[in-house]
């Protein structure tokens, strides 16, 4: 099974600042399938990115990944205020299906 | 547009069985894989179950194998896990998600329902 870890737990910012995500796996992820998703309070988990770097559907440009084999990073260019929030990356290279542990971005 | 709506959570003591479903729309249900995937309160997400989209295969996390069973009626654009012998670590949120063809990351979330295992 493919661990992920996800760092730091907890990222403090402000609005307007840039935020940097990792997700670290225990070994390497088949081809990249690797995704990220953000998660707020009550809601279901919405995809961000996709095969590492790959934005979904509607997501705006200011989110991206990158990264390969075990190491991969979420970046988000200027944090809106809807930005804060809980992200969580997803490796689907290997079964099991796992989840990182989660970053919390909050309002510094 | 895709809508995945969960029923069937519930307070249930341990030991006893429940059956959640996931009734979707706005797509061709019967040529996508679907999977559960389910978040302890305060916790991360965990990949629970998946099914093919014909129901030909199977497959499931080490923490549910042999009490959970994930089923789909493709006439009913249903999908359904059926869970036995529950545990108070088996409380969660189950969300039933979609995932595009050939890939097994989600595209599509259902809002998710909550199973509470206590007594």
């Amino acid at each position: 099974e493919i661990v992920l870890t996800q760092s730091p737990g907890t990222l403090s910012l402000s609005p307007g600042e840039r935020a940097t995500l990792s997700c670290r796996a225990s070994q390497s992820v088949s081809r990249n399938y690797l995704a990220w998703y953000q998660q707020k309070p009550g809601q279901a988990p919405r995809l961000l990115i996709y095969g590492a770097s790959s934005r979904a559907t509607g997501i705006p440009d200011r989110f991206s990944g990158s990264g390969s084999g075990t190491d991969f990073t979420l970046t988000i260019s200027r944090l809106e205020p809807e930005d804060f929030a809980v992200y969580y990356c997803q490796q689907y290279g290997s079964s099991p299906l796992t989840f990182g542990g989660g970053t919390k971005v909050e309002i510094k | 547009q895709v809508q995945l709506v969960e029923s069937g959570g519930g307070v249930v003591q341990p030991g006893r069985s429940l059956r959640l479903s996931c009734a979707a729309s706005g797509f061709t249900f019967s040529s996508y894989g679907m999977h559960w995937v389910r978040q302890a309160p305060g916790k991360g997400l965990e990949w629970v179950a998946r099914i093919w989209y014909d129901g030909s295969h199977e497959e499931y996390a080490d923490s549910v194998k042999g009490r959970f069973t994930i089923s789909r009626d493709n006439s009913k654009n249903t999908l359904y896990l059926q869970m036995n012998s529950l545990r108070a670590e088996d409380t969660a949120v189950y969300y039933c998600a979609k995932h595009p063809s050939a890939y097994d990351y989600f595209d599509y979330w259902g809002q998710g329902t909550l199973v509470t295992v206590s007594s």
